[in-house]
């Protein structure tokens, strides 16, 4: 149990299929986050939220769509993805404040994703 | 742009061996976690290093914090299998509009055969 779930553990969807990620943190946390991690390359923050409100956006293409409706559930919608945003998706949480910037990263298990 | 340069991507190794995983930057950072991660896991944090220089066990792990802040080792002593899979570096941000975040190395595939 790592006190972060995520659903559903593997995705297989066309390109033109919506979907949706469901991540749960059971930490107490303030903040929530999505990285993707793909082969070969660092994981990458995706989207980054504060006590439910987005403080940050990485660039990330408009067919990722983040929403934290609370401090403990947030999902990322899916929809028109391409083949190369295939990747395993990982959701985690911490506590960020000025007094806690070391704060470690609670992950889940992630999401697998395969676009096809 | 931040970056963390992990070393070496692969490493191959026999049970009993010893090894070293580097992780490297040209920027300082207030601190540097250490997280592993097993095949169908996320990543679980090892350890935070924040003073420059210093040095912390976990068992068989020896980390430590280089004196400038800028570099980081991950020392494992006599690997044994369970001590497979990916071994990431982030550094922490403390100071301006990065505040908090966290820069990932792209990771060190460790392999323990029996």
């Amino acid at each position: 149990e790592t006190g972060v779930t995520q659903t559903p553990r593997h995705l297989v969807m066309g390109m033109t299929n919506k979907k949706s990620l469901k991540c749960e943190q059971h930490l107490g946390h303030n903040a929530m986050y999505w990285y993707k991690q793909s082969a070969k390359k660092p994981l990458e923050l995706m989207f980054v939220y504060n006590f439910k409100e987005q403080t940050e956006n990485n660039s990330v293409p408009s067919r990722f769509s983040p929403e934290c409706p609370n401090s403990s559930h947030l999902f990322l919608h899916l929809h028109t993805l391409q083949p190369e945003d295939s990747a395993l998706y990982l959701c985690a949480s911490s506590f960020r404040g000025r007094s806690s910037y070391n704060s470690p990263l609670h992950f889940g298990n992630g999401t697998r994703l395969t676009v096809t | 742009t931040q970056l963390l340069e992990q070393s070496p991507q692969f490493l191959s190794i026999q049970e009993g061996e010893n090894l070293t995983v580097y992780c490297n930057s040209s920027s300082v950072f207030s601190s540097l976690q250490w997280y592993r991660q097993e095949p169908g896991e996320g990543p679980v944090l090892l350890v935070t290093v924040v003073t420059g220089g210093e040095v912390k066990k976990l068992k068989r792990l020896t980390f430590q914090f280089g004196d400038a802040r800028k570099d980081s080792s991950l020392h494992i002593t006599a690997a044994q299998p369970g001590d497979t899979g990916l071994y990431l570096c982030a550094g922490t941000n403390a100071g301006g509009t990065s505040y908090g975040k966290l820069t990932f190395g792209q990771g060190t595939i460790l392999t323990v055969h029996p």
